[in-house]
């Protein structure tokens, strides 16, 4: 089975500080996703990555960053919380034209 | 550009109740089409799948068929339980745009006893 883990179920940090959202799969696949997930919003992507290294913004990006150093990890970046990022995060990987498996969330509180 | 559209929320139905969540969507090619399934506190699951039209994609008692004519994905279950109270998603995906998904808003179901 695919295995996809995130970081932390739940973070609280304080407005203006960086924070960093890892996420790493098992499955060695190609591509992966950040999502956030907010109520009446459902999902909206934030940043895919294709390979190492590269990077895609989605429809959300600002406010994040990303970096994909290594094929299995895929980190999302708060450069300087807000609170209007308080928020569930979910990370997905996926193979080429299959489907996507998702991490346990991340729900985060900026305070 | 792609899109798609599911019932609003919430859903209460009874155990043993017939359930239909509806799902129609909006593409240039031909998608792929999922449910996924996120149980109170967890990522999203894939439920079914269904990768061309009149294909019918099926697991754990669920239904659900790709209508090209119709532009649908309705998921179906002849009889609920109480363990499938959960939020469900249905999602595209098409190759052209770099393998992204677009996933309807959820549609929340709680089963009563």
């Amino acid at each position: 089975d695919v295995k996809v883990t995130q970081s932390s179920r739940y973070l609280v940090k304080r407005t203006g500080e960086k924070v960093f959202l890892e996420c790493v799969q098992d499955m060695d696949h190609e591509n992966m996703f950040w999502y956030r997930q907010d109520p009446g919003l459902g999902l909206r992507l934030i940043y895919f990555s294709y390979d190492v290294k590269m990077k895609e913004k989605g429809d959300i990006p600002e406010g994040y960053s990303v970096s994909r150093e290594k094929k299995e990890r895929f980190s999302l970046i708060l450069e300087s919380a807000s609170t209007n990022q308080t928020s569930m995060y979910l990370c997905a990987s996926m193979e080429r034209r299959n489907t996507q498996y998702f991490g346990p969330g991340t729900r985060l509180t900026v305070l | 550009g792609d899109s798609v559209t599911q019932m609003e929320g919430p859903v209460t139905l009874s155990e043993e109740a017939f359930l239909t969540i509806n799902c129609t969507y909006t593409a240039t090619g031909y998608p792929s089409l999922f449910w996924y399934v996120q149980y109170p506190g967890e990522g999203l699951q894939l439920l079914l799948k269904a990768t061309k039209a009149d294909d019918k994609g099926s697991n754990k008692g669920f239904e659900a068929t790709y209508r090209k004519e119709t532009t649908s994905f309705h998921l179906e279950k002849g009889s609920v339980q109480v363990s499938d109270s959960a939020v469900y998603f249905c999602a595209l995906s098409e190759w052209y745009t770099g393998n992204q998904f677009y996933f309807g808003t959820g549609t929340s179901l709680t089963v009563i006893p």
